[in-house]
């Protein structure tokens, strides 16, 4: 399957920093990245869907300006929280769709403390 | 709104049992069906994927689908204790359009 590559795998940061996270496709061009957040015991809440050369497209009750997402290449996209607090602490993966219609490959996923 | 349901767990079994995990949708229209595994800290494996009604095997995994009922399961032969994870049920309404997961099912395996 798709290897999709995301660093740093954990992160700890003062609360008003601003933190990136990258995923990278290595194997393939993924013109479509999806990034996910996962908090302890929840599901996997889609943040947003980011398209390569576009702008992304985020679910309600996801602050664009907070969680900025930049796909500038086919395989390369990058999530940054900015000021971030303690609520954004959280687990968050990026993803890209595989051959099979709805199939996902996941990132290692990265894991935000916020303090 | 699309929804996925599943029992949180924890579901306990022992080793060599039968594992069976369940999952409700909310969308009449939903058109794909995934089961991904979850190991604690790190990110989803899929293990199935099933579009059509009936059973689809591999290996030791049987996924289930009732369209009509909006029910997916997702069994598990033999199971080992290298199975205890976080099971995710996914649905997707067409291809190109975005995985909604349940909550997931804590699966413990018991040696």
């Amino acid at each position: 399957g798709a290897v999709v590559s995301q660093h740093p795998s954990w992160v700890i940061c003062k609360s008003g920093t601003s933190v990136k996270i990258e995923c990278r496709s290595l194997d393939f061009q993924a013109t479509t990245m999806f990034w996910y957040r996962q908090f302890p015991k929840q599901s996997l809440m889609l943040m947003a869907t980011s398209n390569e050369g576009s702008k992304a497209t985020y679910e309600q009750g996801v602050e664009k300006d907070k969680f900025l997402i930049n796909h500038a290449s086919l395989t390369l996209s990058t999530l940054t929280v900015t000021s971030a607090h303690p609520e954004d602490s959280s687990f968050y993966i990026c993803s890209s769709m595989g051959g099979t219609p709805g199939e996902l490959f996941f990132g290692e996923g990265s894991r935000l403390t916020v303090l | 709104q699309k929804e996925v349901e599943q029992n949180s767990g924890p579901l306990s079994v022992p080793e060599g049992a039968i594992a069976s995990l369940n999952c409700t949708y909310s969308d009449r229209g939903s058109q794909s069906f995934f089961w991904y595994r979850q190991y604690s800290g790190k990110s989803p494996e899929l293990i199935m994927f099933i579009y059509s009604n009936g059973d689809k095997e591999d290996g030791r995994f049987t996924a289930q689908l009732n369209k009509a009922s909006q029910y997916v399961s997702l069994l598990i032969r033999d199971s080992q204790p290298s199975d205890s994870a976080t099971y995710l049920c996914a649905v997707s309404f067409s291809g190109n359009t975005p995985l909604v997961f349940g909550k997931g099912t804590r699966l413990s395996v018991i040696a």
